[in-house]
């Protein structure tokens, strides 16, 4: 059975700084992991779709990276802003049978 | 990308009552929709698989008759939570892919309080 988690589970950091956040998966045979952004109360937002084929994907100041061997993925924020500020879930495709979901990483970017 | 359109976005109901979700894909055949719940400061749970159809498939835990999917189109799968109590009370998102297997999109969610 597929578990996802992520590290950490919050992050406070200053405007400007670079940071990483880390998810891991527990079986390799994923179809494609994606990166979503949740703001309070509201749905998922898409960012990156990792295909199990590819290794990274970059969007703006984003940049996700996949390796499946390791179970691994870390999607990457530049010059981090306040408006960055909200929760970040990365979820495994298990070849079309549904998400699974990693707890978040709560993000907060201080002006 | 595709949009996914789900409403409505918040809905207050009594104990007892029944609540129904919409989840529609706008621009594109939704031949699979799943149905998440969110728990406060908990990440999303699966509830059910929906393929147009057929009857869906529900993950262990989920009561079929309390959550009832209807997917009767490629565009509209629905969620009525029956008899609805305090503890169903939740924020549900509904997302749909092309062909199975795919990118994922996501309706906006619906935040359910049962008071």
């Amino acid at each position: 059975k597929q578990e996802v988690t992520q590290i950490p589970a919050a992050l406070s950091v200053p405007e400007g700084e670079n940071l990483v956040l880390n998810c891991s998966f527990t079986d390799s045979a994923i179809y494609n992991l994606q990166w979503f952004r949740q703001d309070p109360g509201k749905g998922l937002t898409s960012l990156l779709l990792i295909q199990s084929s590819q290794r990274e994907q970059t969007s703006g100041r984003l940049n996700a990276s996949l390796d499946k061997s390791s179970g691994r993925s870390t999607l990457y924020i530049a010059a981090s802003q306040p408006g960055d500020s909200a929760t970040y879930l990365c979820a495994a495709d298990n070849y079309g049978q549904n998400f699974v979901f990693g707890p978040g990483t709560r993000l907060s970017v201080l002006p | 990308g595709a949009v996914v359109s789900q409403h409505p976005s918040w809905v207050i109901c009594k104990s007892g009552t029944s609540v129904k979700i919409e989840c529609r894909s706008l621009d594109f055949q939704a031949t699979t929709m799943f149905w998440y719940r969110q728990f406060p400061k908990q990440s999303l749970m699966l509830m059910a698989t929906s393929n147009e159809g057929s009857k869906a498939t529900y993950e262990q835990g989920v009561e079929k008759d309390k959550f009832l999917i209807n997917h009767a189109s490629l565009t509209l799968s629905t969620l009525t939570v029956t008899s609805a109590h305090p503890e169903d009370s939740s924020f549900y998102i509904c997302s749909a892919q092309v062909g199975g297997v795919s990118e994922a999109f996501f309706g906006q969610g619906t935040r359910l309080t049962v008071v």
